[in-house]
């Protein structure tokens, strides 16, 4: 199986601030990378597909980009409704697998 | 507007079995693979399994493969989640899933998903 490796697993900052969540593939997934948003107690909310294409509706602040095995989620200007948690997903091949998260805090 | 509603959670004995519905509106839902993916309490997402638009492939996590079966029904717009021999490990919030796009197998996402329901498996 892939394994996925999110890092930092907790991220503090502030509103207005620039971060990136990096994501790690234990083999070569090209650009067959997705992100999710998750608020707690909600179901997941789709956000990049193909490593790098935002899904509609997704706000120009969060972009992401790589291939390979590395892959990096940005979000360029933290909002307060941003501070939420964040996972990466290989879709390269079954079984699908999920990063075990990153939890944005202020 | 796409729209996922699970049902069917609840309490259950290790060992015990649940099925597990998604019923499916605003969309074509006969086009799309579908999937079902838990989160343990506190712990992060899990996929479990994937079923293609007709029902004729399917792929499952090793941690539930000869317990867990995925089925749907065209006609109902609906997807299910048949589970036995439930151990405690499998405590978790339910969502389905849908592809984001057609024909794709993994599609590139899981674009829209249920509110999930809640099993529990204790003694």
């Amino acid at each position: 199986d892939i394994q996925l490796t999110q890092s930092p697993s907790f991220l503090s900052a502030s509103v207005g601030d620039r971060v990136t969540i990096t994501c790690r593939a234990s083999q070569d997934i090209s650009s067959y990378l997705a992100w999710y948003q998750q608020k707690p107690g909600k179901a997941p909310k789709f956000l990049i597909y193909g490593a790098s294409t935002l899904e509609t509706g997704v706000p120009s602040r969060f972009s992401g980009s790589g291939s390979g095995t590395e892959f990096t989620l940005t979000i360029s200007s933290l909002q307060a409704e941003d501070f939420e948690t964040y996972y990466c997903q290989q879709l390269k091949t079954y079984p699908v697998t999920f990063g075990q998260g990153t939890r944005l805090e202020i | 507007q796409e729209h996922l509603v699970e049902s069917g959670g609840g309490v259950v004995q290790p060992g015990g079995s649940l099925r597990l519905s998604c019923a499916a509106s605003g969309f074509t839902f006969n086009n799309y693979g579908m999937h079902w993916v838990r989160q343990a309490p506190g712990k992060g997402l899990e996929w479990v399994a994937f079923t293609r638009y007709d029902g004729s492939n399917k792929y499952y996590a090793d941690s539930v493969k000869g317990r867990f079966t995925i089925s749907r029904d065209n006609s109902k717009n609906t997807l299910y989640l048949q589970m036995k021999s439930l151990r405690p490990e499998d405590t978790a919030v339910y969502y389905c899933a849908k592809d984001n796009f057609v024909g794709w197998e993994p599609a590139p996402g899981f674009d829209y998903w249920g509110q999930g329901t809640l099993v529990t498996v204790s003694s």
